[in-house]
């Protein structure tokens, strides 16, 4: 069974400068996508990022980054020039490359944003 | 405009009573999960359906029950039998398909069940 795991319960990071959020999985798979997805108070889950595993570039959407390591099983989310409406719980999750398959998630990173 | 709602927001429930938590899309997506998350822990998968009346269980399916009648309707029954149904509840869909836009599941507000 694939798991996903996230070190970090929580984090701080002072406005405008950069944080990395870390996870880990496990899968015997060769193909599959990861995402990261954020909650914030209001705990709609937005998705922030998503990463394909056949390939090779980090995703970026504006701030949000990726450093994917498919031998490593490592997919951590940077996030630079952090701005308040970034505070959030932020989850990494897996999904197996098959239609209807369920996300597996991990158990969440506390960012806190210092103004 | 287009997207997920789910209600009630919030709702409360005596020990012993069915509830039904009700989710809608109007995406035209084909696939709806349902996800409960328990502090401290992550999503954790309850059902899915792939399609109108058809349904499988995910990781914690027990007491809970589901149907899918409509393509834009997957609601959710926590019966009697779950022990401990205290947590918030999120309804998520996803298009058909494999493509980089249709293989991400989008999420809907999310309830809040509390068993008093």
């Amino acid at each position: 069974a694939q798991t996903v795991t996230q070190s970090q319960p929580e984090m701080s990071v002072q406005e405008a400068e950069t944080v990395t959020l870390s996870c880990t999985y496990d899968t015997s798979e060769s193909d599959y996508y990861l995402f990261w997805y954020k909650q914030p108070p209001s705990r709609q889950m937005i998705l922030v990022i998503r990463q394909e595993a056949y390939k090779q570039q980090n995703a970026t959407e504006n701030r949000f980054s990726v450093n994917f390591q498919k031998a490593a099983k490592s997919f951590s989310l940077k996030i630079s020039d952090s701005q308040l409406g970034d505070a959030a719980m932020y989850f990494c999750a897996y999904r197996r490359k098959q239609y209807g398959n369920k996300l597996v998630f991990g158990a969440g990173t506390i960012l806190r944003v210092k103004s | 405009d287009g997207g997920i709602t789910q209600s009630p927001k919030y709702l409360f429930r005596k020990e012993g009573q069915n509830v039904t938590l009700s989710c809608e899309q109007n995406l035209n997506h084909d696939a709806m999960y349902w996800y409960r998350q328990d502090p401290g822990q992550g999503l954790r998968l309850i059902y899915y359906s792939q399609i109108v009346n058809d349904f499988q269980k995910g990781d914690i399916a027990e007491g809970y029950s589901v149907s899918r009648e409509k393509k834009e309707s997957f609601p959710l029954t926590v019966t009697s039998a779950q022990k401990n149904p205290t947590a918030f509840y999120l309804c998520a869909s996803s298009p058909a398909g494999h493509s980089p836009s249709t293989d991400t599941q989008y999420f809907g507000p999310g309830t809040r069940l509390t068993v008093l």
